[in-house]
């Protein structure tokens, strides 16, 4: 079966615009979690959405938004971009939540110039 | 608080030695582990969860929760191992999950 698809896999944005990230989850899952991975933080928690509600938040300002649509797609949002919003955006789904493990799409490599 | 630490940030071996890659955790509730992989190039990966007790690729790892540890282990390192390696704890609030990661570990494999 498909595996999580992200796309786009690279962009490159100027400070201060916006962006949209698209995250497809595996099919029949309704769990999406987007992560972030940077050299000196690693992997860090942005959001978690199920059923379309965001059921978890990380520690990031409000210009990190995301949803999630009734087929499980889920899009996040950064405003006003800031050089250190440069990372590898991660999305990974699961049938309900983390206990079987995640599957991670490829990711969007974002570059704030 | 919910933490994993991985001491290690390189860890180098050759092949056929057994390699060890550590990882500790803090959490109050009951512990779930993860140990993930990420191949050069290739997208992160579920190596293996505790609550299996399985062995893939060669690799085990024991949760220990007197030492809140969950250490990744190999009793004969193989150079296709070579990889970052995450460990994970699955954090549990109110009905929702998030996986709290590890800085990670970068295996080097020499032949």
């Amino acid at each position: 079966k498909a595996g999580v698809t992200q796309t786009p896999r690279y962009l490159i944005k100027t400070r201060g615009q916006q962006v949209t990230l698209s995250c497809s989850p595996i099919s029949g899952h309704r769990s999406v979690s987007w992560y972030q991975q940077t050299p000196g933080q690693g992997l860090q928690f942005l959001f978690e959405y199920f059923s379309e509600t965001q059921r978890n938040k990380g520690n990031f300002p409000g210009r990190f938004s995301g949803r999630q649509f009734s087929n499980s797609r889920s899009e996040m949002n950064v405003s006003t971009l800031e050089l250190g919003d440069s990372a590898l955006y991660l999305c990974a789904s699961s049938l309900s939540g983390a206990d079987y493990g995640y599957t991670f799409g490829s990711g969007t490599r974002l570059t704030v110039v | 608080a919910q933490r994993v630490t991985q001491p290690e940030k390189l860890l180098s071996v050759f092949k056929g030695a057994p390699v060890e890659l550590k990882c500790n955790y803090s959490y109050s509730g009951s512990p779930e582990l993860f140990w993930y992989v990420q191949y050069s190039r290739q997208r992160l990966q579920l190596l293996l969860r505790h609550i299996s007790r399985e062995s893939i690729k060669g690799f085990t790892a024991d949760l220990n929760k007197g030492e809140t540890s969950f250490h990744l282990k190999k009793p004969f390192a193989q150079e296709e191992d070579s990889a970052m390696y995450y460990c994970a704890l699955r954090a549990s609030q109110g009905g929702s999950e998030k996986l709290v990661f590890g800085k990670g570990t970068k295996l080097t494999v020499n032949p």
